[in-house]
């Protein structure tokens, strides 16, 4: 099946600063990768997905970049902002006759003004 | 349009009782998924439906836990003889298309305390 890895646990940074995570995959047939934000107290939302025929996706302040060769895909945020501050969740999608997707174990970003 | 909605939204109960969560997925959507998220953690994939009926259940932690769906629509996962070890926010999502990769859209979850 598929292993998703994800780095950092946490990160703080100072309001304007960027922001990165990283997250590694095992499975090199897995084509789709979204990003999720989870605030507190909410179910995961979908903010960001890149699949496997592009290596860059950019919406605003947030990209995600994907290298198919080392298996690792990034989430940058940009001039980050209090309101940025969340858990997220990479995740890489695998069949296993069906799709599915195997989720990292999430980044706590806190933004501080 | 609507999204995911569950309820309740939190259940507290004592160990021993049985619960039942409720799931009801995006109008048109064929996948279902349930997971469990425990304190500081990731997801825990528990079952994968397409249409009412469940391909894929492999992530359930015990034969306490079960999982129907009726009409290709409502989802119910039941936990029997709760345990302390059950609390944890208990999510759903759903997806438009069985096959090729696509986005999942998650509820707000259910929040479960056993005490």
């Amino acid at each position: 099946g598929e292993n998703v890895e994800q780095h950092p646990s946490t990160l703080s940074v100072q309001e304007g600063d960027s922001a990165v995570i990283k997250c590694t995959y095992s499975d090199s047939a897995s084509n789709y990768f979204p990003w999720y934000k989870q605030e507190l107290g909410k179910g995961p939302q979908l903010i960001i997905d890149i699949r496997s025929n592009v290596g860059e996706k950019k919406d605003q302040r947030i990209a995600v970049t994907l290298n198919k060769t080392a298996k690792h895909f990034s989430l940058h945020i940009t001039e980050t902002q209090p309101e940025d501050s969340a858990v997220y969740f990479c995740a890489a999608n695998w069949m296993k006759g069906y799709s599915t997707l195997t989720f990292g174990k999430g980044t706590m970003l806190l933004v501080s003004p | 349009g609507a999204g995911v909605s569950q309820s309740p939204s939190n259940k507290v109960t004592e160990k021993g009782k049985d619960v039942e969560l409720r799931c009801d997925p995006i109008s048109g959507h064929t996948a279902l998924y349930w997971y469990r998220q425990s304190l500081g953690q990731g997801l825990e994939f528990l079952i994968y439906f397409q249409g009412n009926s469940a391909p894929d259940k492999s992530g359930l932690p015990s034969d306490r836990f079960s999982a129907e769906r009726t009409g290709g629509s409502v989802s119910t996962l039941t936990i029997q003889r709760t345990q302390q070890e059950d609390s944890a926010v208990y999510l759903c999502a759903s997806s438009p298309k069985p096959a090729y990769p696509n986005e999942q859209f998650f509820g707000p979850g259910t929040r479960l305390t056993v005490l």
